[in-house]
């Protein structure tokens, strides 16, 4: 896989429900930042985790970090119609100054 | 909220024309970028600019692209003699040294080259 893969490519689930998306990625990295994209919109950005931190919350959202296993998840707890779109993770890779490297994003679909 | 602004929204032209891209990064914001989004695939990097000058490029960014910084507030990519595989969502985006490198992006504009 390349660098930022998300799993999986799609989920749908009930409103209320939760949602976990998976991120993976192959080489070190600065720092991975969360996107939402709206269907023809552009990217929002949701959170950011250091490579030195391992989890960090935002309103609903969780975001993990394991640098040993070189991946990531995203959850949303409690989810809303409104939360349908696609959530891409990117990394900024070390050494690099600032440039992001997309995954191919999760379809996220929440069911009212 | 600030916010990346980018003009046009959508644009349409003819194979082999130049095209203009045009951004407003959130302004007090150093770091510039250009990304783009072919129909259902990733998004990708094509450029990084600071101090008046590109800091990264991708292989994508070859010699039909330029960026410029024309003022103080406009971002612009220019595409010299567009190709119909140039037909993309083209993504501004900027940060701050001080935004823990957080990257804000505008809403994007659509290219379509016929």
């Amino acid at each position: 896989s390349q660098q930022g893969e998300e799993d999986p490519q799609a989920l749908s689930i009930q409103e209320g429900e939760n949602a976990t998306m998976n991120c993976s990625y192959k080489t070190s990295i600065n720092n991975l930042q969360w996107y939402r994209q709206n269907s023809g919109r552009g990217l929002v950005h949701l959170i950011l985790i250091r490579s030195n931190e391992r989890e960090k919350h935002s309103g609903r959202l969780r975001v993990t970090l394991d640098t040993s296993k070189k991946s990531s998840s995203l959850l949303i707890t409690a989810s809303r119609a409104a939360d349908t779109a696609s959530y891409f993770c990117a990394t900024v890779s070390s050494g690099s100054a600032r440039q992001l490297t997309f995954g191919s994003g999760t379809q996220l679909t929440v069911l009212p | 909220e600030p916010e990346v602004t980018q003009t046009p929204s959508h644009q349409v032209t003819q194979m082999g024309q130049e095209v203009i891209l045009r951004c407003v990064p959130i302004s007090n914001h150093l770091y510039f970028y250009w990304y783009r989004q072919i129909l259902g695939q990733k998004v990708e990097f094509l450029v990084s600019f600071y101090n008046n000058e590109i800091s990264e490029k991708s292989e994508i960014f070859d010699d039909q692209f330029s960026v410029e910084r024309p003022d103080g507030s406009n971002f612009t990519l220019k595409i010299r003699s567009t190709k119909l595989e140039d037909s993309a969502m083209y993504f501004c985006a900027s940060s701050n040294l001080f935004s823990g490198n957080t990257i804000y992006f505008g809403e994007g504009s659509w290219l379509t080259v016929v």
